[in-house]
Formats: C-alpha cells, structure tokens, sequence
C-alpha cells in the first residue's frame, strides 16, 4: 500500500472547519483513501473514504485533488468532541483486508 | 446504530496465563480483525478472519494467538502463554466485505495487562 505523509499536530478553533492534509504521492490507480480518527484510547472510528471523487458524508468531506496525490479532510464545524487523532490510509481495491495506520495528525480544537 | 462490542474492557492476567479476548462483531459482517496498539504506540494489524479461517496475519501473530468463531455471533482472540510485551489495547473489527470500498468498524477495545 502507499505510504502517506500528515502533520503531527493541528490546532483548529471551535465552530471553524478543520482541514486535515494528506499526501499519498505513490498511491496507485487500485487504491482507496480512507480516513479514521481515535478518541484518546478509544477504537478507530471510521470517517470516510474515496477513490477520485469528492465524497461528504454526515461527518466530513473528503477533497483529493485530481492527480490523487494528496487528499484534505474537512470537518465543516469542528467541536470539541473532535478533537482526537486522524489517521490518513490508503487500501488496496482488491487483496487487501488490513488497515496499516501510520502515526495520523493529533487535531486539538480549542475552546 | 450496529457496533462492535468486545467484553471485558479491562483485564489483568499474571504472565504465563492464558487469555482470552472476545468480541461480538455487527451481525451481517462476514470479516473479523484484530489490531492491537501499545500504549504510545501506532495501531497494528494482527489477523484477519473470513469463512472460518485466517485469511492473513501479521508476524505479531505467532503460535502464542489464536483466533476463532465458536459460534454464530462470537469472534475471539486466544493468547496461550502472555508475556509482558502482550500489554496492549486490544481491538476487534469487522466489516461486510473486503478490498477497497469497504469500511471496518471497531469496537472500543479491551485493555490487557500483563503483570
């Protein structure tokens, strides 16, 4: 699977949209982005995921430009209930099944 | 909404015990994970479990794990002997199908430690 680079850490104010980046310079034509965040030591939670489309769901929006070689996940209204760690993953289409989760971007939403 | 649930949360084993780790997958997923993740560090893959089988493991997974469906609706993992190092949170996941386009859903974990 591609590797994908992130910040280690961002800070994002309450009520204002976090943008999260990703860079997957490697990732190949088969391949999916996903997004999960954990809470502390909570489970992974599962955001959302694209293959070259723009994708939104009730959570995020997920924006990967058009050569697929970075993606930006965007959290429209951050909450303080957001504030958690967001892992960047790409996953094969086919032959796959695990998820390789790499050290994700510490996002703190301040009051 | 279906979620994962993984029973105990929290356990203490002496080193050399046996444990087992279970899990209660969402009812109509066909895949099953593990991952685990020591304190600080990244989440790990350990096995993934489809059609009463190991469909892939990591090299974390040696002959001291081991994983099985005892019936329709549990998922567990064994660890025979434990050691120190087996400290970790524990995760279960499934998901409906595999490859691209899927999504996993984890539960919230059970934290092992080994004393």
């Amino acid at each position: 699977d591609a590797k994908t680079t992130q910040p280690t850490s961002m800070d994002c104010a309450e009520g204002r949209a976090a943008n999260l980046p990703c860079n997957h310079s490697t990732i190949s034509g088969n391949e999916y982005v996903y997004w999960y965040r954990q809470i502390h030591s909570q489970g992974p939670q599962y955001i959302i995921h694209g293959l070259k489309n723009n994708e939104t769901n009730e959570m995020a929006s997920l924006i990967i430009t058009e050569d697929r070689k970075s993606s930006t996940l965007i959290l429209p209204h951050a909450t303080l209930r957001d504030t958690a760690v967001y892992y960047c993953i790409v996953k094969r289409r086919v032959g796959n099944e695990k998820l390789t989760f790499g050290t994700g971007t510490r996002l703190t939403i301040i009051p | 909404e279906p979620e994962v649930t993984q029973t105990p949360s929290h356990q203490v084993t002496q080193m050399g015990q046996e444990v087992i780790l279970r899990c209660v997958p969402i009812s109509n997923h066909l895949y099953f994970y593990w991952y685990r993740q020591i304190l600080g560090q990244k989440v790990e893959f350990l096995v993934s479990f489809y059609n009463n089988e190991i469909s892939e493991k990591s090299e974390i997974f040696d002959d001291q794990f081991s994983v099985e469906r005892p019936d329709g609706s549990n998922f567990t993992l064994k660890i025979r002997s434990t050691k120190l190092e087996d400290s970790a949170m524990y995760f279960c996941a499934s998901s409906e199908r595999t490859g691209g386009g899927t999504e996993a859903f984890f539960g919230q974990g059970t934290r092992l430690t080994v004393v």
